[in-house]
């Protein structure tokens, strides 16, 4: 089953702007994590963040969570047409430590 | 940092036979291993999650003796598909926590199966 959604499902955006991405999860979390993976491609970790945090930076990543919508958002600043990539976000319950993903972001910036 | 490795990364099988795929934590010992299968231009979904010394708790819908798996050791699970089929045609790819932190899971870089 999944956890979160996405939205929205496909993103195209030209080089140097921003991209947000947008999860929602139905269940209280310890963490949420962002991945982003090339297609056909492993998962590439991004950002861990836990749910007594409100805020993360990364470089060039930005991610929000807000626990009482249950909601966490990855920004993407001066987007590069490497970051052309499928972006999700993974959840796992408290008591739990098993991840569940949400449906994920196709991503493609255009040079 | 944490290194999961997973062997091999791609496989091509005949229908019927059935594949062994591999996951280890290089540098860290995991007492939770979990893995998951990817259709194309899909999510992942999680199909088990795997225990050490302890038999693997699956998902709603996965059927346990078609995808065998084993965790014989803090470091090592393996995932059998059993009597592969073309459906069973996927990206596999597993997971582990650090020992006794349930934080961050580090992911190995997957196996694509083909079955013919």
């Amino acid at each position: 089953s999944q956890q979160g959604e996405e939205d929205p499902q496909a993103l195209s955006i030209q080089e140097g702007e921003n991209a947000t991405m947008n999860c929602s999860y139905k269940t209280s979390i310890n963490n949420l994590q962002w991945y982003r993976q090339n297609s056909g491609r492993g998962l590439v970790h991004l950002i861990l963040i836990r749910s007594n945090e409100r805020e993360k930076h990364s470089g060039r990543l930005r991610v929000t969570l807000d626990t009482s919508k249950k909601s966490s958002s990855l920004l993407i600043t001066a987007s590069r047409a490497a970051d052309t990539a499928s972006y999700f976000c993974a959840t796992d319950g408290t008591g739990t430590y098993k991840y569940i993903f949400g449906t994920g972001t196709r991503l493609k910036v255009l040079a | 940092g944490a290194v999961v490795s997973q062997h091999p990364s791609w496989v091509i099988c005949k229908s019927g036979t059935s594949v062994k795929i591999e996951c280890r934590s290089l540098d860290f010992q995991a007492t939770t291993m979990f893995w998951y299968r990817q259709f194309p231009k899909q999510s992942l979904m999680l199909m088990a999650t795997s225990n050490e010394g302890s038999k693997a708790t699956y998902e709603q819908g996965v059927e346990k003796d078609k995808f065998l798996i084993n965790h014989a050791s803090l470091t090592l699970s393996t995932l059998t598909v059993t009597s592969a089929h073309p459906e069973d045609s996927s990206f596999y790819i597993c997971s582990a926590s650090l020992r006794g932190r349930g934080t961050e899971a580090f992911f190995g870089q997957g196996t694509r199966l083909t079955v013919v």
